[in-house]
């Protein structure tokens, strides 16, 4: 299985936007319209905020967005907000019946 | 509302077995895939295993296969993990997820804990 990448952090400021990037390949995030993004606020379950690379879920702020670039999916957050601070994951579909996480980008607001 | 209630996690030896069982409330069962994703205490998140609707389609990580069996049951809305050669590197929190499709997550429980430690 191949592995998905993001960076380990990412910062910003009140009303700012930030972008978090999942790098995977050809054969993962470059084939198929099936990333999904997860926010997880420290000792709670993941959330759904983008799925099929970037429909957003009823409920899920249209602060939230995603799109997708080759073999980069990314997320962006605008006008950041403080409950915003959390841990970020991409999934994405990788052929088969296989799915696979990236190891995350912590969010700090600053 | 949505309620997947997770259970059967807890303290094992190596090499040993354990059955975690998920119940799934607030959504018909029967016309959703579901998945079991771990979480390592400090550690990012890892799929696990993924079943469809029918179970015709199951899908497993390779750093669990021939090891763990996913299955569900559902006149009884439960879905099951079977965890046989347990190994000190599957200790996590193990959570019990319904699918938006077969490919991602909506709903999410809280998660058991399974310790594998002599």
């Amino acid at each position: 299985q191949s592995a998905l990448t993001e960076p380990a952090s990412v910062s910003g400021s009140p009303g700012q936007s930030i972008t978090i990037s999942c790098t995977g390949t050809s054969s993962d995030v470059g084939s198929y319209n099936l990333v999904s993004w997860y926010q997880q606020h420290p000792g709670q379950a993941p959330k759904l905020m983008i799925y099929e690379d970037i429909n957003r879920p009823s409920g899920v702020s249209n602060r939230f967005s995603g799109s997708k670039s080759g073999n980069t999916a990314s997320l962006t957050i605008s006008g950041l907000q403080a409950e915003d601070e959390a841990d970020y994951y991409c999934s994405s579909y990788a052929g088969g019946t296989t799915l696979m996480f990236v190891g995350g980008t912590k969010l700090t607001v600053l | 509302e949505v309620q997947l209630v997770e259970s059967g996690g807890g303290l094992v030896q190596p090499g040993r077995s354990l059955r975690l069982s998920c119940a799934a409330s607030g959504f018909t069962f029967d016309g959703y895939a579901m998945h079991w994703v771990r979480q390592a205490p400090g550690k990012g998140l890892e799929w696990v295993s993924g079943i469809s609707w029918n179970s015709g389609t199951i899908g497993y990580a390779d750093s669990v296969k021939g090891r763990f069996t996913i299955s569900r049951d559902n006149a009884k809305n439960s879905l099951y993990l079977q965890m046989n050669g347990l190994r000190p590197e599957d200790t996590a929190l193990y959570y019990c997820v319904k699918g938006n499709n077969y490919y991602d997550f909506d709903y999410w429980g809280q998660g058991t804990l399974v310790t594998v430690s002599s």
